[in-house]
């Protein structure tokens, strides 16, 4: 099983919609998690840092379910601009490797 | 311009041949990381340093490839006999050393093996 995990899509949704993302992880000593976006050819950018209780910023909320092993992803009324590759990064230690998934690609169409 | 800035943005280089890249990370950044990107894929950790110390490297660094960070500060990626395989994005990255925070990235360096 591979360490972080993601559906890599597409995901292709009209302006307005929500839609939501998720990503497992197999290791439970995992301590950090993170959403990075990524545009065509262009490096990660972070989106987000994923707190236990779950954080929102704007339209975009993200959770924590260390039961299951997962996080998410949520993006509320979808602006064409929203399209990218949206990269979910666990590090399972202090200062070890940050571990990337391959990327969910999201179109969000006109 | 205060970011992480990665040197040369693209190579292009002949199978066999030795290639260098430059990163210089955000100047207050004790960590730096580097990143091998394929097409369709996440970034894969290649290594990390913390500081001039190399604390970390990943099995998919073979003994062809070779970083250093002998000042703490800007950062050399080396790969010897170049293989077609090596094409890829490169990226940098560097973070704070407090906790685990975010990394920040450069634009990278896409080598072209031919």
């Amino acid at each position: 099983r591979k360490e972080v995990e993601q559906d890599p899509g597409p995901f292709n949704v009209p302006e307005g919609a929500t839609v939501a993302f998720n990503c497992t992880y197999s290791n439970s000593a995992s301590q950090s998690f993170f959403w990075y976006r990524q545009d065509c050819r262009k490096e990660p950018k972070l989106l987000m840092s994923v707190y236990s209780s779950g954080n929102e910023d704007g339209r975009f909320t993200a959770q924590l379910n260390r039961a299951s092993q997962y996080i998410s992803l949520l993006i509320r009324d979808s602006k064409l601009s929203d399209s990218a590759t949206y990269l979910c990064v666990v590090n399972i230690g202090y200062g070890q490797n940050f571990v990337f998934g391959p990327g969910t690609r999201l179109s969000v169409l006109p | 311009d205060t970011g992480v800035s990665q040197d040369p943005r693209h190579k292009i280089t002949k199978r066999g041949q030795n290639v260098t890249f430059r990163c210089d990370p955000i100047s207050e950044h004790n960590r730096l990381y580097w990143y091998r990107q394929t097409l369709g894929q996440g970034p894969e950790f290649l290594t990390y340093f913390q500081n001039e110390a190399q604390l970390e490297k990943s099995r998919l660094l073979s003994d062809r490839f070779s970083a250093e960070r002998p000042k703490g500060s800007f950062s050399t990626l080396e790969i010897q006999r170049t293989e077609q395989g090596d094409s890829a994005m490169y990226l940098c990255a560097s973070s704070l050393d407090r906790g685990i925070g975010p990394q920040h990235f450069g634009d990278g360096t896409r080598l072209s093996i031919l």
